[in-house]
């Protein structure tokens, strides 16, 4: 069974602080990775994607992929009270389906 | 970005009743769109696959008869729920793929539906 695995959280952190998000998968096969992420009573919001490994920085957002480890990350520099949600991981391993984790809670404390 | 849209975003009916839901994929074609449900402070839960012009496929545990998936064009999915009841009410999102290069999945806004 292809799983993608998160850190439930809640992960607090101080305002302007780095907020830092795992994610572990199991299929070596993946193709693209993708994180999510989705406010209380909101829908998901794509933030960011990554396919090839090592870093990937857009604005205060900076992906980072690991295919030998099996492992991608999201790192927010500079967390702002805004940054408050639930962060899902994703991870395309071909075919039709895409798999989520079950999403890490993010609270940054102003 | 892409964008998708759901419409409606709230609906409110009674119990027995029959509930569309439409999914479009505003500025793109999506070959393949997806139908989660979300429960308060759960994950999402993916209810169907469907790819335009076949036959939807169903999560294990959702029953096809009582959510019926159309998948009618390149930008538009719709989720009718039959029947609805209490238990039915959730939280529905529908997502489209974009078919090029890393398949990326772009939701829609969702859908709130609360069965008196």
């Amino acid at each position: 069974q292809k799983e993608v695995e998160q850190n439930s959280g809640p992960l607090s952190v101080p305002e302007g602080a780095i907020a830092s998000l795992n994610c572990t998968y199991s299929d070596r096969g993946s193709q693209s990775f993708f994180w999510y992420r989705q406010y209380s009573g909101k829908s998901p919001e794509l933030i960011m994607f990554i396919y090839s490994n090592g870093d990937k920085e857009d604005g205060r957002f900076t992906a980072q992929l690991n295919k030998a480890s099996q492992y991608v990350s999201l790192l927010i520099r500079d967390s702002q009270p805004s940054d408050s949600a639930t962060y899902l991981c994703a991870v395309y391993t071909g075919g039709f389906k895409t798999i989520f984790g079950a999403g890490t809670r993010l609270f940054v404390k102003a | 970005g892409a964008v998708v849209s759901q419409h409606p975003s709230w609906v409110i009916c009674k119990s027995g009743t029959s509930v569309k839901i439409e999914c479009r994929s505003l500025d793109f074609q999506a070959t393949t769109m997806f139908w989660y449900r979300q429960f308060p402070k759960q994950s999402l839960m993916l209810m169907a696959t469907s790819n335009e012009g076949s036959k939807a496929t169903y999560e294990q545990g959702v029953e096809k008869d009582k959510f019926l998936i159309n998948h009618a064009s390149l930008t538009l999915s719709t989720l009718t729920v039959t029947s609805a009841h209490p238990e039915d009410s959730s939280f529905y999102i529908c997502s489209a793929r974009d078919g090029q290069g890393v398949e990326t999945q772009y939701f829609g806004p969702g859908t709130r539906l609360l069965v008196l």
